[in-house]
């Protein structure tokens, strides 16, 4: 089956590092994705990587791909409190239409 | 600029009533898609929709309907049937390519 599990909260302090976890279980995924959503507002598709990569860099943003444990992060460099939302791992399997969403962890970013 | 538009942002329903949310999309997406959000249960699929006239049931496609017949178009009638129907909901929509969705900004819908 298709499960996407994250810890449902991270609390830091503005200027540290993030590092939101995500695990999947199906080891057929081909791209996983990170969205973003503030608060009532819809899902904001931050980055994505293939999965015949191990990482991922886009300026503030990093993503770690470990495919033999199926385990996927998101570090988020010099946190600052407009990165307080929650975040929204993703997995596709098959087709563009087969996205599974996981349950979101919220991000409370300390002052 | 290009986007996609859900109406109303918050709704509410009596009991016993149909209601219709409003999904409309100037991407020239060929794919759309409502989802429903649950604090704590992340979001599941309804329905999706991959070409005009043409849709198919999601996880929990139980007591909602759909249609597609313009491709800008994809509004979600949540009915009588659904016997917990408050929730938040986002309609999203997608090319036939790798580069995830694209989401509205949502709509709200309580039962009262």
């Amino acid at each position: 089956g298709e499960d996407v599990e994250q810890s449902l909260f991270l609390s830091v302090r503005e200027g540290d590092s993030s590092v939101i976890n995500c695990t999947y279980t199906d080891s057929s995924s081909t791209y996983l994705y990170w969205y973003k959503q503030e608060p009532g507002a819809g899902l904001q598709l931050l980055t994505y990587i293939f999965s015949n990569m191990d990482m991922k860099q886009d300026q503030r943003l990093t993503v770690l791909l470990n495919k033999k444990d199926k385990h996927l992060s998101l570090r988020i460099a010099d946190t600052q409190t407009g990165d307080s939302a929650i975040y929204f791992c993703a997995e596709r399997v098959g087709g563009y239409q087969k996205v599974t969403f996981g349950t979101g962890t919220k991000l409370q970013v300390i002052p | 600029d290009g986007g996609i538009t859900q109406s109303p942002k918050y709704l509410f329903r009596k009991e016993g009533q149909n209601v219709t949310l409003s999904c409309e999309q100037n991407l020239n997406h060929d794919a759309m898609y409502w989802y429903r959000q649950d604090p704590g249960q992340g979001l599941r699929l309804i329905y999706y929709s991959q070409i005009v006239n043409d849709f198919q049931k999601g996880d929990i496609a139980e007591g909602y309907s759909v249609s597609r017949e313009k491709k800008e178009s994809f509004p979600l009638t949540v009915t009588s049937a659904q016997k917990n129907p408050t929730a938040f909901y986002l309609c999203a929509s997608s090319p036939q390519s790798d580069y995830g969705y694209t989401f509205g900004s949502g709509t709200r819908l309580t039962v009262v």
